[in-house]
């Protein structure tokens, strides 16, 4: 069945340093592929998505690109902050519009 | 900005007792989703509803969770009995319509502790 993997945390970083969570998947077809991101005591946030193969998502500083030949859609960001401190959900959205989640990646980044 | 609404955010409740939980979609927003997030794994679907039709409930333990959005508004989500392993965050979702396309807005949750 369709699946999600990513990297274990907490990713502990220092302020400006460079940002690699790793996220790759297994589907049948064509999925879509997002990532949430989760502050303390709020809901999911839908942080950047992309539907097809070789599309780059970004927002806020954040990139990732969908990459079928490898199955993975790593999320990057060059300089992170304080206030990136979060839990990083990668999901896929399958044919049956069905969301299935990774189990998430707690990113601390210290001052 | 419309926000998902839940209530309670937080609900503790001993085992064998029964719990409710409440969602609020964004205004028009057709397609209505419960989610269960366990400690340290990501969010998986419960059910999800369009309008005040059930789409998936595969996942959905049926012998004691029940889900209902009769207006095809707001929605209840009910564990009768509620067991240790029902422990859990409970997130409720919105979007406009179905399909991956359509972003889905998370509530902030009902975190059960069933004691």
């Amino acid at each position: 069945g369709n699946s999600v993997t990513q990297m274990e945390g907490p990713v502990t970083l220092s302020e400006e340093a460079f940002l690699t969570i790793n996220c790759t998947y297994t589907a049948t077809g064509y999925p879509s592929l997002f990532w949430y991101v989760q502050y303390p005591g709020e809901g999911l946030q839908l942080l950047l998505k992309a539907t097809k193969a070789d599309d780059k998502g970004s927002n806020k500083g954040f990139e990732a690109t969908y990459r079928k030949e490898t199955t993975s859609f790593h999320l990057e960001k060059g300089s992170v902050q304080v206030s990136d401190s979060a839990v990083y959900f990668c999901a896929l959205g399958d044919s049956s519009y069905k969301l299935i989640f990774g189990s998430g990646t707690r990113l601390l980044v210290r001052p | 900005e419309a926000e998902v609404a839940q209530s309670p955010r937080y609900k503790i409740t001993e085992k064998s007792q029964a719990v409710a939980f409440w969602c609020d979609p964004i205004s028009g927003h057709a397609t209505l989703y419960w989610y269960r997030q366990i400690l340290g794994q990501g969010p998986e679907l419960l059910v999800q509803f369009q309008d005040e039709s059930v789409v998936d409930d595969s996942q959905l333990p049926k012998d004691r969770f029940s889900a209902e959005r009769l207006k095809g508004v707001d929605s209840t989500l009910k564990i009768q009995p509620a067991e240790l392993g029902d422990s859990a965050m409970y997130l409720c979702a919105s979007s406009y319509g179905q399909g991956t396309y359509n972003e889905q807005f998370f509530g902030p949750g009902t975190r059960l502790t069933v004691l």
